[in-house]
């Protein structure tokens, strides 16, 4: 199946820990994305890599830290772990960054993150 | 500073009626104007989008009004099903290389 998938569905840890977000795209996509979404439901973008290079870094705690070995991988890791860390965190891809119809995002089905 | 506003919250429509969802944007630079629709345990998927040289595109019951002065555009749902129980999302953006910026959801509840 052609698809965005991230790997864990669940990840639940303790405060202080230290976790990773795998994601993987075989869409041919040359730009992925991370998003976090709170528990409002709200959509808000966290990182944004091209080619493997990081072009868009929202205001986000550098205790994240993507990294993009090939622009069909795109993982996330997590330093320190807070209470306010927990959410869902959406993988996507898109083709070269363009916003269209033809080039619409293509989100994972998320990592539900929860720090106890 | 929320660039996209969507209301309602929530909503609740019977089996048949029909469900609007509405948004307005504030960056006059934005020309792609995108819905969202996510299942849960789903990540978001995109149901339909139009431009702004064009009022209204229909997709099968799905339809997007624009209003290019207000700065607002809207998505019909019509003869909603149960099916179509899910959250969605308005997004906004400039065309070419871009970001999407989302609206804050609504959750449609269509009763049986």
């Amino acid at each position: 199946d052609t698809a965005v998938s991230q790997t864990p569905k669940y990840l639940v840890t303790q405060m202080g820990n230290d976790k990773s977000i795998k994601c993987e795209q075989n869409l041919g996509h040359d730009t992925m994305y991370w998003y976090k979404q709170d528990s409002k439901k709200f959509l808000k973008i966290m990182f944004s890599y091209n080619n493997k290079e990081l072009i868009i870094n929202e205001t986000v705690p550098n205790r994240f830290s993507p990294k993009s070995p090939d622009k069909a991988h795109l993982n996330l890791h997590i330093n320190s772990l807070e209470l306010g860390d927990s959410a869902v965190y959406f993988c996507a891809s898109s083709l070269a960054g363009l916003q269209s119809p033809n080039s619409p995002l293509h989100f994972g089905n998320g990592t539900r993150l929860t720090v106890t | 500073q929320q660039q996209v506003k969507q209301s309602p919250q929530s909503l609740i429509v019977q089996k048949g009626g029909i469900s609007i969802i509405n948004c307005a944007y504030e960056n006059t630079a934005f020309d792609y104007f995108p819905w969202y629709q996510q299942f849960p345990g789903k990540g978001p998927a995109l149901l339909i989008a139009i431009r702004p040289d064009v009022s209204e595109k229909k997709e099968g019951r799905f339809t997007i009004s624009f209003n290019k002065s207000a700065k607002q555009f809207s998505l019909h749902i019509m003869d909603s099903q149960p099916g179509d129980s899910a959250t969605y999302f308005c997004a906004a953006s400039k065309s070419g290389y871009s970001t999407l910026t989302f609206g804050k959801g609504t959750m449609l509840l269509v009763s049986p």
